[in-house]
């Protein structure tokens, strides 16, 4: 089953524009993560933000979590082409991953 | 480190015959692998959990009989679609987590993926 949703489902930016996907979820959780796929490919993953932090960076990326609202987003700042790409958020349950459905990015050069 | 490969890439195979497709982890040891499912555009779902050396544990609505998954080593795990119809037809993803982790342990390594054509 999944865990939740992502929005917006497909997001286009031009290069050097930010782009920010949002993840929400319905259960309790110890941590969320968040992976990269590029096309048919497998998945990378990119951050791992716990329970009790709020704000986690890792170079362009930027994780918030609101856990009273169920909730995460990811930031990429100054995006390039290379990071078009689809983004999954994941949450753990017993060392199963549940992803949410993605967010489809395309950055335009 | 950390690295996953699957083989075969894809693979293309006639309505009614089995395939196999292998996982492994080449430089670290993985007491739990796990498969997964993708179809166009959607995201991963999770088809079982494979431990080594015991049987696998499959989620809700996956048919043990059809995707048998074997898990002899620490290095290898392999998930045989069975008598392949086309709606197998699919993007077959495995992961794997380190041996020896903590019974938390959070961060999985996938697999580049397998694509299955079943004509």
């Amino acid at each position: 089953s999944q865990q939740g949703e992502e929005d917006p489902q497909a997001l286009s930016i031009q290069e050097g524009e930010n782009a920010t996907m949002n993840c929400s979820y319905k259960t309790s959780i110890n941590n969320l993560q968040w992976y990269r796929q590029n096309s048919g490919r497998g998945l990378v993953h990119l951050i791992l933000i716990r329970s009790n932090e709020r704000e986690k960076h890792s170079g362009r990326l930027r994780v918030t979590l609101d856990t009273s609202k169920k909730s995460s987003s990811l930031l990429i700042t100054a995006s390039r082409a290379a990071d078009t790409a689809s983004y999954f958020c994941a949450t753990g349950e017993r060392r199963k991953l549940i992803f949410g459905q993605g967010t489809e990015l395309s950055v335009k050069p | 480190g950390a690295v996953v490969s699957q083989h075969p890439s894809r693979v293309i195979c006639k309505s009614g015959t089995s395939v196999k497709i292998e996982c492994r982890s080449l430089d670290f040891q993985a007491t739990t692998m796990f498969w997964y499912r993708q179809f166009p555009k959607q995201s991963l779902m999770l088809m079982a959990t494979s431990n080594e050396g015991s049987k696998a544990t499959y989620e809700q609505g996956v048919e043990k009989d059809k995707f048998l998954i074997n898990h002899a080593s620490l290095t290898l795990s392999t998930l045989t679609v069975t008598s392949a119809h086309p709606e197998d037809s699919s993007f077959y993803i495995c992961s794997a987590d380190l041996a020896g982790g903590p019974s938390n342990q959070e961060t999985q390594y996938f697999g580049p993926g397998t694509r299955l054509l079943v004509l």
